[in-house]
């Protein structure tokens, strides 16, 4: 099993769609948790960090299930400039960070 | 802020051929990583540092690959002999720090290609 999984994509939503994206985790020690944002050939960028509380960025919303090891990312009402791909992220537990493998998402007109 | 600054940003090189990769962070981060991205396996980390010194080289792949950070500001990742399979991008990210919410700022990569 991967340390860090993701829902398999792509996703093809519409604009204005709410989309939303899983990912589990197998530390259970981890403490960290991102979503970063990957557009075509271009490097990672840090999109929003994971609060145990949930968190909120605009249309961007990101929760944390501890119990369940599992942590998602909500877009409501999505844009064509949304379209990358989201990579979702774990420590384990120490300084290391474990990526997954990415969601691709495709917003259309 | 210029931030991580990476180089060659492409490389194409035959196998058996020595290849270094070199990155400079941003100026007063105390982490830096070096990770490896493929279609396959997706984002890998491969090695990080603080304050320059190598704390978890667990994922660099073999002893065909090396890294290190002389100083703060700069670091190199090498491959002796290259091979095919090393085809990738590498990627070197900085950050203040790690733990709860420190980002970690990557630098645009270098694509490199094994002939």
């Amino acid at each position: 099993r991967k340390e860090v999984e993701q829902d398999p994509g792509p996703f093809n939503v519409p604009e204005g769609a709410t989309v939303a994206f899983n990912c589990t985790y197998s530390n259970s020690a981890s403490q960290s948790f991102f979503w970063y944002r990957q557009d075509c050939r271009k490097e990672p960028k840090l999109l929003m960090s994971v609060y145990s509380s949930g968190n909120e960025d605009g249309r961007f919303t990101a929760q944390l299930n501890r119990a369940s090891q599992y942590i998602s990312l909500l877009i409501r009402d999505s844009k064509l400039s949304d379209s990358a791909t989201y990579l979702c992220v774990a420590d384990t537990g120490g300084f290391k960070t474990i990526f997954g493998a990415g969601t691709r998402l495709f917003v259309k007109a | 802020d210029a931030g991580v600054i990476q180089s060659p940003r492409h490389e194409v090189t035959e196998m058996g051929q020595e290849v270094t990769l070199r990155c400079k962070p941003i100026s007063g981060h105390d982490y830096l990583f070096w990770y490896r991205q493929t279609m396959m396996r997706g984002l890998e980390l491969l090695i990080y540092f603080n304050n320059n010194v190598p704390i978890d080289d667990s994922g660099m792949p073999e002893d065909r690959f090396s890294a290190k950070m002389p100083n703060a500001s700069f670091s190199t990742l090498k491959i002796q002999p290259s091979e095919p399979r090393d085809s990738a991008v590498y990627f070197c990210a900085s950050s203040p720090g790690t733990g709860l919410n420190n980002e970690q700022f990557f630098g645009p990569g270098t694509r490199l290609t094994v002939l």
